[in-house]
């Protein structure tokens, strides 16, 4: 199975902050990965897919790149509903398999 | 809209079975790859089984031989039956719709599933 990687595991930052967050897949991915947003009790949000693809509603706040193994995710300018958990997935081959997460707290 | 609600959770004995039960509103369950992911309490998200439209279907290992997926197209909704349960099958689980690149795009308010004697 394809193992996936987030850095940092947590991370904290103020209002307005410009953040990133990266995800490392153990093989080449293409560009086959998805990033969502978990907020405490509530299911996953999907943020973005095919690496850079914004899915709609999302604010455009939120970015993403990356292609083959290395992928980031950037919040350009932190809002309070941002603080959250964010994982990747991938979705090349084999089963889908998540990061571990990265919790981004105040 | 499409919406996905869960049901069927609870607390259930080591060895025991459980049925989860997902209902759609918005879409056929029959015209999309639909899945089962889990949480473990304090943990992160693991991909459990999906079916796809044509009705393949494929679990990730630790469920395997344990776990069905299957779908009712009369109502709609997508089931997980759980087998052989153990404790650290313990989660909330989750149906989703994956989009045709495999993200999830809508997912249900989730179901507590607890494996304790």
């Amino acid at each position: 199975d394809i193992q996936m990687t987030q850095s940092p595991s947590s991370l904290s930052a103020s209002i307005g902050d410009r953040v990133t967050i990266t995800c490392r897949a153990s093989q080449s991915i293409n560009n086959y990965l998805v990033w969502y947003q978990q907020r405490p009790g509530k299911a996953p949000v999907l943020l973005i897919y095919g690496a850079s693809t914004l899915q709609s509603g999302v604010p455009s706040r939120f970015s993403g790149s990356g292609s083959g193994t290395d992928f980031t995710l950037t919040i350009s300018s932190l809002q309070p509903e941002d603080f959250a958990t964010y994982y990747c997935q991938q979705s090349y081959s084999g089963p889908v398999t998540f990061g571990q997460g990265t919790r981004l707290e105040i | 809209e499409a919406q996905l609600v869960e049901s069927g959770g609870g607390l259930v004995q080591p060895g025991g079975s459980l049925r989860l039960s997902c209902a759609a509103s918005g879409f056929a369950v029959t015209s999309n790859y639909m899945n089962w992911v889990r949480q473990p309490p304090g943990k992160g998200l693991e991909w459990v089984s999906v079916i796809w439209s044509s009705g393949s279907t494929y679990y990730a290992d630790p469920v395997k031989g344990r776990f069905t997926i299957s779908r009712d197209s009369s109502k709609n909704t997508l089931h997980l039956q759980m087998n052989s349960l153990r404790a650290e099958d313990t989660a909330v689980y989750y149906c989703a719709r994956a989009l045709v690149s495999d993200a999830f795009d809508t997912w249900g308010q989730g179901t507590m599933v607890t494996v304790s004697s």
